[in-house]
């Protein structure tokens, strides 16, 4: 089937620091793939997408990279902020718009 | 403002108790969808609509209803509502259907059933 692993547990870290959540998925054919953010609450948010192979998707400092040969899509950022803080959510769109989400990782930004 | 609007933000009902929560795109959007979103579990899609007249069952449709009369509106309906039904509930529309069109996602309703 088609479906989205994300790394298990929050994420906390500090401020200017390196970011990295990891993400694969499994599915038919060639998925087009985002990550989604949601801050407190709110709803979710397109961050960034990618649509084949070796695209880079990008936006507000975040990047991630399809990798098919690693069936990844990995998100990260240089040097988070405070306001970074929010959930993120990996996803692959399949069908007719049916769109498949991870779990979500809380990300917690101090000062 | 382009949004999606759903009501009310808060609920709380008791069991069997029948309930409908709205959602209203103002963007001539086609596609429109609901979700759950439990902890632990991330987000479930309940039913998603391609069209006027035209829906189709997501991931978890059990115990829900929808209607799509219009193409703006897409209420989501529980008949008799059961306390596993307690979740974060969002309504998301886009374009069309297709990788180019992002889903706009409302603030989300989150539901209590006792």
């Amino acid at each position: 089937g088609n479906s989205v692993t994300q790394m298990e547990g929050p994420v906390t870290l500090s401020e200017e620091a390196f970011l990295t959540i990891n993400c694969t998925y499994t599915a038919t054919g060639y998925p087009s793939l985002f990550w989604y953010v949601q801050y407190p609450g709110e709803g979710l948010q397109l961050l960034l997408k990618a649509t084949k192979a070796d695209d880079k998707g990008s936006n507000k400092g975040f990047e991630a990279t399809y990798r098919k040969e690693t069936t990844s899509f990995h998100l990260e950022k240089g040097s988070v902020q405070v306001s970074d803080s929010a959930v993120y959510f990996c996803a692959l769109v399949y069908g007719n718009n049916r769109l498949a989400f991870g779990k979500g990782n809380q990300v917690v930004v101090i000062p | 403002e382009a949004q999606v609007t759903q009501n009310p933000r808060y609920l709380i009902t008791v069991t069997g108790k029948k309930l409908t929560v709205t959602c209203s795109q103002n963007m001539n959007h086609e596609y429109m969808s609901w979700y759950r979103q439990d902890p632990g579990l991330g987000l479930r899609q309940i039913y998603y609509s391609m069209n006027v007249e035209v829906t189709d069952k997501g991931d978890v449709p059990e115990g829900y209803k929808v209607s799509r009369k219009e193409k703006r509106n897409f209420p989501l309906i529980l008949e008799s509502p059961s306390p596993n039904q307690t979740s974060l509930y969002f309504c998301a529309s886009s374009r069309q259907t297709g990788v180019d069109s992002p889903l706009h996602f409302g603030n989300g309703t989150r539901l209590t059933v006792t």
